[in-house]
């Protein structure tokens, strides 16, 4: 049974442009989050989608947005990227809408802006 | 929105003796409080996790405690061994229909000494 799975593991962009990040839950799971985790910080909560709509979303610009496909797998996509992007993206699976379900999170990605 | 503060930022116990990380929250309604362990370039784990209808619970060394009245709640790692050194995060989340999604402490760096 394969945990959360998220591709690619890094990525390099430049200023200005656009990155497509993806996320495969856990088996069982419908619900998947995405958080933004600066160094040395905390996971930020970005946005979550059940049942391919957005039903939660945190205080992320609307560069960031994102996509569940019929599988359950999501898609983060940050438009106009800035240096201050550069982070590790996290996405974590759930199951059922809000968040006061056991969350697991992937591996994440990890994007390097210049 | 959910705050979420976390003390220590770093905590340093020798081998054997006992860790406790405390977080406090701001938003009365919240009612799931996870923690996650993150070790080095690794995915946080979730490692135990407390709803607001109890008040304390144990899982082998580790335990929670949760003080509603004082929206107050820690970890607690007993017999602390080398593979427990890590950066820990407390997170709160709101029930279903909430915003925010899981808020996070900081965290806090436990350092095991030998």
């Amino acid at each position: 049974d394969a945990g959360v799975t998220q591709s690619p593991t890094h990525l390099i962009k430049t200023r200005g442009q656009q990155v497509t990040l993806r996320c495969s839950p856990k088996s069982g799971h419908d619900t998947v989050s995405w958080y933004q985790q600066a160094l040395g910080q905390g996971p930020q909560f970005i946005f979550q989608y059940y049942e391919e709509e957005e039903r939660q979303r945190g205080n992320f610009p609307d560069r960031f947005s994102g996509h569940q496909f019929p599988n359950y797998s999501s898609e983060l996509n940050v438009n106009a990227l800035l240096l201050g992007d550069s982070a590790l993206y996290l996405c974590a699976s759930s199951f059922g809408s809000g968040s006061s379900g056991e969350q697991f999170f992937g591996p994440g990605t990890r994007l390097t802006v210049l | 929105g959910e705050n979420v503060e976390q003390h220590p930022s770093t905590l340093s116990v020798q081998e054997g003796d006992s860790a406790v990380i405390k977080c406090t929250y701001s938003d009365s309604a919240s009612n799931y409080f996870p923690w996650y362990k993150q070790e080095l370039g690794k995915r946080p784990q979730l490692i135990i996790d407390i709803r607001s209808n109890v008040g304390e619970k144990k899982d082998q060394r580790i335990a929670v405690t949760l003080n509603k009245t004082a929206k107050h709640f820690s970890l607690h790692i007993t017999e602390t061994q080398p593979e427990d050194s890590a950066v820990y995060f407390c997170a709160a989340s709101l029930p279903p229909g909430g915003a925010d999604g899981l808020t996070f402490g900081k965290g806090t760096h436990l350092i095991i000494q030998p």
